[in-house]
């Protein structure tokens, strides 16, 4: 069956820090790969996402994921940063070929610092 | 354009009464989904409509949970008599792709729903 995990629940860095957020998948062939940020009391706002090509993509608010298949990850990267990122990122899963539900991993809730 | 929007935003109801919950998808979108996000459970999937085929239920939890979608538009998700642990925020989403395709959802805000 198909699994999303996301090691880290809860991390804390400081204004300005660089920022790697992990997910590992388990799944037979390559997924769609998405990453999701919550802010409190909002929805879930896509980030970025990998469908196939280039294994390293851009998303919003400067942030970025690398898919390895070799490792089964798809980490998410901001090299600096800012106050406002602190919320629950979501990384999820999309089998293709298939209705599209995603399957989620439980979420890691990001903390800045001043 | 308008996003994805739900209502009521939040719900109290009482152990054993039935709610819905709405959902209006972002205009042209053809598929839809209903999500749960509880504290011991994290997101989980719930539903999913596709145009007009028939809708895939593999996550509803149990026969009181119920969705429909009129017009290919416009979802309504029925909890009947409703539990302690359904007490969840319930997300929609909706997607521009059919199945083969994009895969891209777009969320709304939620409906929290507490249970008493």
């Amino acid at each position: 069956a198909q699994s999303v995990t996301q090691p880290d629940i809860h991390i804390t860095v400081s204004e300005g820090a660089s920022l790697e957020l992990r997910c590992n998948y388990s799944y037979g062939a390559t997924p769609y790969l998405f990453w999701y940020v919550q802010s409190p009391g909002q929805g879930l706002q896509l980030l970025l996402k990998y469908f196939s090509g280039d294994t390293l993509v851009q998303g919003i608010k400067g942030f970025e994921a690398e898919f390895k298949r070799s490792q089964s990850s798809f980490n998410l990267r901001k090299p600096s940063v800012h106050w406002s990122d602190a919320a629950e990122y979501f990384c999820a899963v999309g089998r293709r070929g298939n209705t599209g539900k995603l399957i989620f991993g439980q979420g890691t809730t990001l903390q800045v610092k001043p | 354009g308008a996003g994805v929007s739900q209502s009521p935003s939040n719900k109290v109801t009482e152990k054993g009464k039935d709610v819905e919950l709405r959902c209006d998808p972002i205009s042209g979108h053809t598929a839809l989904y209903w999500y749960r996000q509880s504290l011991g459970q994290g997101l989980e999937f719930l539903i999913y409509f596709q145009g007009n085929s028939a809708p895939d239920k593999s996550g509803l939890p149990s026969d009181r949970f119920s969705a429909e979608r009129t017009g290919g538009s416009v979802s309504t998700l029925t909890i009947q008599r409703t539990q302690q642990e359904d007490s969840a925020v319930y997300l929609c989403a909706s997607s521009p792709g059919q199945d083969g395709g994009s895969y891209e959802q777009y969320f709304g805000p939620g409906t929290r729903l507490t249970v008493t």
